[in-house]
């Protein structure tokens, strides 16, 4: 069964740099026609989607975070991971990694909070 | 980019009550509209895909409608369970979208 599990730290600076991993277990990212991805969720919000990494490499990010997100894919470690820059206070959320293409198939989620 | 507008953002209803939650989308997406619950400190949980069908394991008092801009989800008699926040999705091309939520509290 496709397991996705989010690590990285729980707390991160404001104005420096936001490193999460998704682990993929029980599938291959590379052997599929699956959007790759991720999604947040700040505390008592809605969800935002902040950007995909296609199997074959090709990313796409929400408009309104395109400057700061970097999406990347270590297909030998079978792994992806996000990178958001100059972080703020109202990058703090829950950090969800998922699969996508149609539906969505989630990852349990990972506080990050952005604070000194 | 295409924008979902959900609505209610909120309602109270009663156990056994019809609920009928809606989204609009900012343009056409066919019925590429899926529709998830979310319960406190869980990820969201698929209940209808491709605005219609139903996923595996899910009661049938759910149940999904529409196509092109207009989609519906609708609950025949609520359960206990069922209160919770309900998000729209909409998949039509690589970028997600989500509608704004509506939780679904006890009267």
């Amino acid at each position: 069964q496709l397991q996705l599990q989010e690590s990285g730290p729980g707390l991160v600076k404001p104005s420096e740099t936001l490193s999460l991993t998704c682990t993929v277990s029980g599938g291959s990212i590379s052997s599929s026609s699956y959007y790759w991805g991720w999604i947040r969720q700040p505390p008592g919000k809605g969800l935002e989607w902040i950007g995909s990494i296609y199997y074959s490499g090709s990313t796409y990010y929400n408009p309104s975070l395109k400057s700061r997100v970097t999406i990347s894919v270590d297909t030998s470690k079978n792994q992806f991971s996000l990178k958001l820059s100059s972080v703020t206070a109202a990058d703090t959320a829950v950090y969800y990694c998922a699969r996508h293409l149609g539906d969505v198939y989630w990852g349990q989620g990972t506080l990050v909070t952005v604070s000194s | 980019d295409i924008q979902m507008t959900q609505s209610p953002s909120s309602l109270s209803a009663s156990v056994g009550d019809r609920v009928t939650i809606t989204c609009r989308a900012s343009q056409s997406i066919s019925s590429y509209l899926n529709w998830y619950q979310q319960k406190p400190g869980k990820a969201p949980k698929l209940l209808i895909y491709a605005a219609s069908s139903l996923q595996s394991g899910v009661p049938s008092r759910f149940s999904g409608s529409g196509s092109g801009t207009d989609f519906t989800l609708t609950i025949s008699s609520l359960q206990p369970e069922d209160f919770a926040t309900y998000y729209c999705q909409q998949s039509r091309r690589a970028s997600l979208t989500f509608g704004g939520g509506t939780k679904v509290e006890i009267k």
